[in-house]
């Protein structure tokens, strides 16, 4: 059973980059898609984008000038980098796996913990 | 865009009800259409996929159903630990995954 566990820092001040990490463990990075999903305070959620390990990627559209995702397979470790952060950008972050079936359907299990990050000053 | 939306918003019942939330899809998705299950303070668990597949572990009172653009999630004999919030979210289109706002269960 796959296991996630983000990590970084919970305050960024505004205009800088939030970086975070999500480990892996319990299976092999290599097997899924990695998947990073947002919810602001009291809100809904957001997704942010997808890497693989061999370095594809998709992200959200209104967030794909200031993202990007890698996977470091030596760590079992999954990143995510935005920059130019905003108050509209504090949100609590989820890792989770994107779990693809035939090519066709895909699905978000398991999902980390969350992390919480504050942009303020 | 796909742009999904949940109704109601909020809802009120009592354990041993039965209800259903409705999720719409701004256009078809056919069967790519997951519910997640949402606890204060907890991350999201998956409890449907593809429209209408119970995810290992998740009780047989919750279905699902729907394909196009109108699907539902149901939860039979409501318990006490059902009361969250549910989102749907379409998985059609990979490069623009999109979730519905939610519902809100709450005990009567």
């Amino acid at each position: 059973q796959v296991q996630l566990q983000e990590s970084g820092p919970g305050l960024v001040r505004p205009s800088e980059t939030l970086s975070l990490t999500c480990n892996v463990s319990g299976d092999s990075i290599s097997r899924y898609y990695w998947s990073w999903i947002r919810q602001s305070p009291g809100k809904g959620l957001e997704w942010i984008g997808y890497v693989y390990h061999t370095g594809s990627t998709k992200y959200n559209p209104s967030l794909k000038s200031r993202v990007t995702m890698s996977v470091d397979s030596s760590k079992n470790q999954v990143s995510l980098h935005l920059i130019s952060v905003t108050t509209a950008d504090t949100a609590v972050y989820f890792c989770t796996a994107l779990f693809w079936y035939q090519q066709a359907f895909n699905w978000f299990d398991p999902w980390g913990q969350g992390t919480l990050v504050t942009v303020s000053s | 865009d796909f742009e999904m939306t949940q109704s109601p918003s909020s809802l009120s019942a009592s354990v041993g009800d039965r209800v259903t939330i409705n999720c719409r899809a701004s256009q078809s998705i056919s069967r790519h259409l997951n519910w997640y299950q949402q606890k204060p303070g907890r991350a999201p668990k998956l409890l449907i996929y593809a429209a209408s597949n119970l995810q290992s572990g998740v009780p047989s009172r919750f279905s699902g159903g729907g394909s196009g653009t109108d699907f539902t999630l149901t939860i039979s004999n409501l318990q006490r630990e059902d009361f969250a919030t549910y989102y749907c979210q379409q998985s059609y289109s990979a490069s623009e995954i999109t979730f519905g706002q939610g519902t809100r269960l709450e005990i009567k």
